[in-house]
C-alpha cells in the first residue's frame, strides 16, 4: 500500500512567521493529497486538498504545493497566528476503488505569540 | 448540526472484557471508517464500510470487528481487548465516492485504555 512520510514531527514558529510542513509518498498512482488539522481534543478537520492535475492551490493564508515527479507535497502557512497551533496531517489517496486515505505521522505546530 | 458522534469519549477497561464503541452520523453518508491514532504512527485505518452490509479491512484490523446494519451506525467491537489496543480511536464518514472525493468528517474521538 501507500506509505506517507511527514516532516518535521514538531515545529515552533513565532507569530507572523511562515510554517512549512513536507510530505513524501511512495505510490505514483496516488492522485489526491489532503491536509487535515487536529485541534486539541477534537477530530481532524480537512483544511485544504490538491489533486494531481495542479501544482499549487491557495486558500487565504494556506497553500499546498505538489511535485508529482519527486512525489512530495507541502503545506505552507503564512502570517501564522496562535490559533494555527495544532497537529497537521498530510494524506495521499488513489481516487478509485476503496478511496482510502493513507495518513502521515503528523506535525505538531506551535505558534509562539 | 452535521456531525459524527462517538461514545464513549473515555473508557478504561480490563484485558479480555468485550466492549463496543458506537459511532453514528447524521449526514446520510454511505462511507464510514475507523482509525486509531498512536504517537509517532499517525492515523491508521482499522476497518471501513462503503455502504450497508459492506465492510472491509484496513491496515490494522487484528483484534477488531465492525458491523454496518444501518446506514448511520458503524460500531467498533473489541471482543477481547488487550493492552496494545490502548489508543485514541476516531470514526469518520464521507459520501459514497469516499474521502478522496468529498473529504472526511471525523468524530471527536474515544480514548481507550486497556489495563
Amino acid at each position: 500500500g501507500e506509505n506517507v512520510e511527514q516532516h518535521p514531527s514538531t515545529l515552533s514558529v513565532q507569530e507572523g512567521d511562515s510554517a512549512v510542513i513536507k510530505c513524501t509518498y511512495s505510490d505514483s498512482a496516488s492522485n489526491y493529497f489532503p491536509w487535515y488539522k487536529q485541534e486539541l481534543g477534537k477530530g481532524p478537520q480537512l483544511i485544504i486538498d490538491i489533486r494531481s492535475n495542479v501544482g499549487e492551490k491557495k486558500d487565504q493564508r494556506i497553500a499546498v504545493t505538489l511535485n508529482k515527479t519527486a512525489k512530495h507535497f507541502s503545506l505552507h502557512i503564512t502570517e501564522t497566528q496562535p490559533e494555527d497551533s495544532a497537529v497537521y496531517f498530510c494524506a495521499a489517496s488513489i481516487r478509485t476503488g476503496a478511496n482510502n486515505l493513507f495518513f502521515g505521522t503528523g506535525t505538531r505546530l506551535t505558534v509562539i505569540p | 448540526e452535521a456531525q459524527v458522534t462517538q461514545n464513549p469519549r473515555y473508557l478504561i477497561t480490563v484485558t479480555g472484557k468485550k466492549l463496543t464503541v458506537t459511532c453514528s452520523q447524521n449526514m446520510n453518508h454511505e462511507y464510514m471508517s475507523w482509525y486509531r491514532q498512536d504517537p509517532g504512527l499517525g492515523l491508521r485505518q482499522i476497518y471501513y464500510s462503503m455502504n450497508v452490509e459492506v465492510t472491509d479491512k484496513g491496515d490494522v484490523p487484528e483484534g477488531y470487528k465492525v458491523s454496518r446494519k444501518e446506514k448511520r451506525n458503524f460500531p467498533l467491537i473489541l471482543e477481547s481487548p488487550s493492552p496494545n489496543q490502548t489508543s485514541l480511536y476516531f470514526c469518520a464518514s464521507s459520501f459514497y465516492r469516499g474521502p478522496s472525493n468529498y473529504g472526511y468528517t471525523f468524530g471527536s474521538g474515544t480514548r481507550l485504555t486497556v489495563v
